[in-house]
């Protein structure tokens, strides 16, 4: 079953504003991980932060842990049309062989 | 680096037709891969864990004979939909893990494969 959700579903803003991104989980994790999907393309990585990590960054993208509420929040600051792309949240989960569980995902749509 | 090929990209065949996909990692070997199925604007949900030399763990509801998984390799995943239907048309992705980074690393991608069961 899906692990947690993301709001909001879409996101629709203009070049060079701030998206945010959140994601909420149900269970224990060792990390979150941040994925973008271009569409009907496979998924490509964009940052990790571990279950003992509160905020990480890269480039345009700022990704927040608080694990006592159980979410995770992205943020790309300075958008651009080529950001446009749904982007998911997964986390990693304890035992087995730490397969991802992947959120519902918010479709972002930047607009030149 | 870390590039995982997966074939065919797309298929499009007749109901009652097996298909088979292909997972590759094209340039480092992993142990385990994973496949998942995406229906249109929704997220992935994953359907089995691939490991190389056992039998593949699926998930609760994922029919196992329907969905053949082999993984005879240590670059080599395959998935076949028996007998497809058109309540199999989807988007299946396949993904997998580079056996030197161990668990926590990020999976790493292929591009899907549509399946359009006519």
């Amino acid at each position: 079953s899906q692990q947690g959700e993301e709001d909001p579903q879409a996101l629709s803003i203009q070049e060079g504003e701030n998206a945010t991104m959140n994601c909420s989980y149900k269970t224990s994790i060792n990390n979150l991980q941040w994925y973008r999907q271009n569409s009907g393309r496979g998924l490509v990585h964009l940052i990790l932060i571990r279950s003992n990590e509160r905020e990480k960054h890269s480039g345009r993208l700022r990704v927040t842990l608080d694990t006592s509420k159980k979410s995770s929040s992205l943020l790309i600051t300075a958008s651009r049309a080529a950001d446009t792309a749904s982007y998911f949240c997964a986390t990693a989960i304890s035992g087995g062989y730490n397969k991802l569980i992947f959120g519902a995902g918010t479709r972002l749509a930047v607009h030149p | 680096g870390a590039v995982v090929s997966q074939h065919p990209s797309r298929v499009i065949c007749k109901s009652g037709t097996s298909v088979k996909i292909e997972c590759r990692s094209l340039d480092f070997q992993a142990t385990t891969m994973f496949w998942y199925r995406q229906f249109p604007k929704q997220s992935l949900m994953l359907m089995a864990t691939s490991n190389e030399g056992s039998k593949a763990t699926y998930e609760q509801g994922v029919e196992k004979d329907k969905f053949l998984i082999n993984h005879a390799s240590l670059t080599l995943s395959t998935l076949t939909v028996t007998s497809a239907h058109p309540e199999d048309s989807s988007f299946y992705i396949c993904s997998a893990r580079d056996d030197r980074t161990g668990g926590v690393q990020p999976q790493h991608f292929g591009d899907g494969t549509r399946l359009s069961i006519l």
